[in-house]
């Protein structure tokens, strides 16, 4: 079951830009995670935010959450052609189950 | 870090024929691995919940007799897809955890997933 949606469905910024995904769910969570997965391969996991958490960063990711609202956003500064991938939130609740978002398709143009 | 190898990558197989994919960890023990199924240009849904030892746990609307999974071992886990039909065919991805991993703050590993084409 799909645990929630992510906006835009798709996204196409220039190289240099900044992309700002959205992640929504519905039920309570342990940790919510952002993935990454380029065209027919595996996922690549980015980021990882706690319940508890907030905000995290890494290198050039930016994770938010905000739990009341059961929601989370990925900004990716300074965005490369290299970026351009389908990016998807997971949450993980009770049982260990991980349940994905929509994904968002991101393009990066040259 | 931690490693988990899926294969094949691609399988094409006749309309009625069984196959099996496998999800190794590779350096960690996984006592819990999960099985998605992605259709192209479309998220993952999980379809089951694999604990070593003890019958998978499937969600909704996902047929146990079709789909066999085995979690006989801490590194091993199996989908075999059985009688498939074209519908069938779809990206299956495999994802591992590993709680010290998770401990420390980072996600399940996933397996590079395999790609069933039934003909």
């Amino acid at each position: 079951s799909q645990q929630g949606e992510e906006d835009p469905q798709a996204l196409s910024i220039q190289e240099g830009e900044n992309a700002t995904m959205n992640c929504s769910y519905k039920t309570s969570i342990n940790n919510l995670q952002w993935y990454r997965q380029n065209s027919g391969r595996g996922l690549v996991h980015l980021i990882l935010i706690r319940s508890n958490e907030r905000e995290k960063h890494s290198g050039r990711l930016r994770v938010t959450l905000d739990t009341s609202k059961k929601s989370s956003s990925l900004l990716i500064t300074a965005s490369r052609a290299a970026d351009t991938a389908s990016y998807f939130c997971a949450t993980t609740g009770g049982g260990f189950k991980t349940i994905f978002g929509a994904g968002t398709r991101l393009f990066v143009k040259a | 870090g931690a490693v988990v190898s899926q294969h094949p990558s691609w399988v094409i197989c006749k309309s009625g024929t069984s196959v099996k994919i496998e999800c190794r960890s590779l350096d960690f023990q996984a006592t819990t691995m999960f099985w998605y199924r992605q259709f192209p240009k479309q998220s993952l849904m999980l379809m089951a919940t694999s604990n070593e030892g003890s019958k998978a746990t499937y969600e909704q609307g996902v047929e146990k007799d079709k789909f066999l999974i085995n979690h006989a071992s801490l590194t091993l886990s199996t989908l075999t897809v059985t009688s498939a039909h074209p519908e069938d065919s779809s990206f299956y991805i495999c994802s591992a955890r590993d709680p010290d991993r998770e401990s420390i703050g980072y996600g399940y590993t996933f397996g590079s997933g395999t790609r069933l084409t039934v003909v």
